[in-house]
């Protein structure tokens, strides 16, 4: 069993449409719950990070963490075409002091018009 | 906010020949930097972990005299695929973060490595 479960996709909506990305995980020492977008041919962009349970929102996005499900959730309200990226969740636990992240395989999402 | 510059962002390269990719933290100080591999419709893969001032720490599986890593100061870090072959072509991405707990990680823009 991998750490960090995600599925690849691909998840195709319709312009408006509430998006719902998640990531499982295994290892109860993780600390920090990391949210990226990737558009193709480029490095991944942090979009939210948070370290507690409960939701943290910006914009458009939710971040929801729950610990005790190990269950993190990434919401995407009004989702737009230049939304169409790959979204990778991330997690951190401190190991020997050096903070390494281990990521998810990352789910393609498509906002069709 | 952190910005990670990398570069080149593509580069063809004949096999057997070395390609060398640098990573610079732009306003902040990297004490660690990392460096990924990521092949199409995959997640990134850690290569291994720079470390500066000192030898970089290699993921099981990654051949360190192949990918040569030198962390030589807290702003650069550079990989060097040395004698490369086709199998080496891939998307390598840096990233490092501030060091500040739960900050999160700062990306390159990745170098796309195709060996002819």
């Amino acid at each position: 069993q991998k750490e960090v479960e995600q599925d690849p996709g691909p998840l195709s909506v319709p312009e408006g449409a509430i998006v719902s990305l998640n990531c499982t995980y295994s290892n109860s020492a993780f600390q920090y719950f990391m949210w990226y977008r990737q558009y193709s041919r480029k490095g991944p962009e942090l979009l939210m990070y948070t370290y507690s349970s409960g939701n943290k929102e910006d914009g458009r996005f939710t971040a929801q963490v729950d610990k005790s499900s190990k269950y993190i959730s990434l919401f995407i309200r009004d989702s737009q075409p230049s939304d169409s990226a790959t979204y990778l969740c991330a997690m951190i636990h401190a190991s020997g002091g050096s903070y390494i992240p281990t990521f998810g395989r990352g789910t393609s999402l498509i906002v069709h018009p | 906010g952190a910005v990670v510059s990398q570069h080149p962002s593509r580069v063809i390269c004949k096999s057997g020949t070395s390609v060398k990719i640098e990573c610079r933290s732009l306003d902040f100080q990297a004490t660690t930097m990392f460096w990924y591999r990521q092949f199409p419709k995959q997640s990134l893969m850690l290569m291994a972990t720079s470390n500066e001032g000192s030898k970089a720490t290699y993921e099981q599986g990654v051949e360190k005299d192949k990918f040569l890593i030198n962390h030589a100061s807290l702003t650069l870090s550079t990989l060097t695929v040395t004698s490369a072959h086709p199998e080496d072509s891939s998307f390598y991405i840096c990233s490092a973060s501030p060091g500040k707990k739960g900050y999160g990680y700062t990306f390159g823009s990745g170098t796309r490595l195709t060996v002819v």
